[in-house]
């Protein structure tokens, strides 16, 4: 069974360039959750969706961050306009369920930000 | 701000040995999990206690949580070279509907051959 996609695994580009990272779910988990990676602040919660629908965005940081997921099986977290301050490990996760349920992480999308 | 901080931040311990690492955190939960994250990879889930529990084993892990000390430890028994890896604990938020985590600054076991 096929584990949470991300891609690309690494993506190195100029400041001031869009960035869209991608995220395919576990099929049938109906949470998709977007963290962000770093050594100063850890793990941080981005948004999270319910069945395709965002349920909490308090964590994203800028305006320049926005995350849809048009159908089940697709997520997508989109930084426009990048700084090198955005550089970091961004990682999917879904779960079935509620918070009493495990979540599944991807292998995360290394970002350097030049 | 982390809810959960483990302790302590590095720990390098002997194969054959055991490990303990530590979590404590500041407000009511229903649940804590522990994750694992080798480098380079995702995080991978564990094991998962709830509130009203004390204690839970699975294999070489065991968990304990005391809520009244807002505390969690992680052991893992017969340290292996494979156990090498950073370890997270994570609690949920208290109030219905809200399913966010929030993840411990995490714990880096390394096992020494």
């Amino acid at each position: 069974d096929a584990g949470v996609i991300q891609s690309p695994r690494h993506e190195v580009t100029e400041m001031g360039q869009e960035v869209t990272l991608r995220c395919k779910p576990i099929s049938g988990h109906d949470y998709l959750f977007w963290y962000r990676q770093t050594m100063m602040r850890g793990l941080e919660l981005l948004i999270y969706f319910n069945n395709n629908v965002p349920i909490d965005d308090s964590g994203m940081p800028e305006d320049r961050f926005s995350a849809k997921m048009p159908n089940a099986s697709f997520s997508t977290l989109k930084i426009q306009p990048s700084e090198p301050r955005d550089s970091a490990v961004y990682f999917c996760a879904s779960s079935w369920g509620r918070s009493n349920q495990p979540q599944h992480f991807g292998d995360g999308t290394r970002l350097s930000i030049l | 701000s982390q809810q959960g901080e483990e302790d302590p931040q590095a720990l390098s311990i002997q194969e054959g040995e055991n490990a303990t690492m530590n979590c404590s955190y500041k407000t009511s939960i229903n649940n804590l999990q522990w994750y694992r994250q080798n480098s380079g990879r995702g995080l991978v889930h564990l094991i998962l206690i709830r509130s009203n529990e004390r204690e839970k084993h699975s294999g070489r892990l065991r968990v304990t949580l005391d809520t009244s000390k807002k505390s969690s430890s992680l052991l893992i028994t017969a340290s292996r070279a494979a156990d090498t890896a950073s370890y997270f604990c994570a609690t949920d938020a208290p109030n219905f509907g809200n399913e966010k985590l929030t993840f411990g600054t995490g714990t880096r076991l390394t096992i020494i051959p």
